[in-house]
């Protein structure tokens, strides 16, 4: 089955730029999805189609995806970006969606 | 308001069956794919079915497949995840969520969450 590999956790000052990546066998074919989760919260979808932002998520969250590697990048942090984060992409060969293994942002 | 409701959680003893409800509002329901995803206990979000927009055509995790049964009705705008032959490991928070289109697409409206926990 397909796996997606993000780093178990990623420290960032506030004001700097975190970036999280998401691992997989040519990952830069598919189409990658980031959700945020702040504890106690349902998930919130911050990057879709591996660059696009939903309506109302701040410009300081962007997306990028190539080769083996997808990226979520989060600018000027906050302490309010703190949480849980997921990428995830729909598996066409087994017609299954596959969640990343998570990354915890901590806000220094 | 655009929302998703989540019922039908609760403790139940391995081997027994549950059935959780999703109760969609102010969004037409019929023309999106619906999804379960669960959250076990401090652990990662866990994808477990898919339904299409029309209701014909259902996919599950490996971990759930020939237990839980996905199906929705459009008339009630509500979403349903029978599980039987519940295991520990089904132990989790179950969330359902909406897909940003007609087909696979990002995840763009969850519910709250339910919590199912088997145990005897």
């Amino acid at each position: 089955s397909y796996v997606l590999t993000q780093p178990p956790s990623v420290s960032v000052a506030p004001g700097q730029t975190a970036r999280i990546t998401c691992g997989g066998d040519s990952v830069g074919t598919e189409s990658v999805h980031w959700y945020q989760q702040k504890p106690g919260q349902a998930p919130v979808l911050v990057v879709y189609d591996d660059s696009d932002r939903p309506s109302g998520i701040p410009e300081r969250f962007s997306g990028s995806n190539s080769g083996n590697t997808a990226t979520l990048t989060i600018s000027r942090v906050e302490a309010g970006d703190e949480a849980d984060y997921y990428c995830q992409v729909w598996e066409s060969s087994s017609d299954h969606y596959v969640f990343g293994t998570g990354t915890k942002v901590t806000v220094l | 308001q655009v929302q998703l409701v989540e019922s039908g959680g609760g403790v139940v003893q391995p081997e027994r069956s549950l059935r959780l409800s999703c109760a969609a509002s102010g969004f037409m329901f019929s023309n999106y794919g619906m999804n379960w995803v669960r959250q076990a206990p401090g652990k990662g979000l866990e994808w477990v079915a898919v339904i299409s927009y029309d209701g014909n055509n259902q996919q599950y995790a490996d971990s759930v497949k020939g237990r839980f049964t996905i199906s929705r009705d459009s008339s009630k705008n509500t979403l349903y995840l029978q599980m039987n032959s519940l295991r520990p490991e089904d132990t989790a928070v179950y969330y359902c969520a909406k897909v940003d289109n007609s087909g696979p697409g990002a995840f763009d409206l969850w519910g709250q969450g339910t919590m199912v926990t088997v145990s005897s």
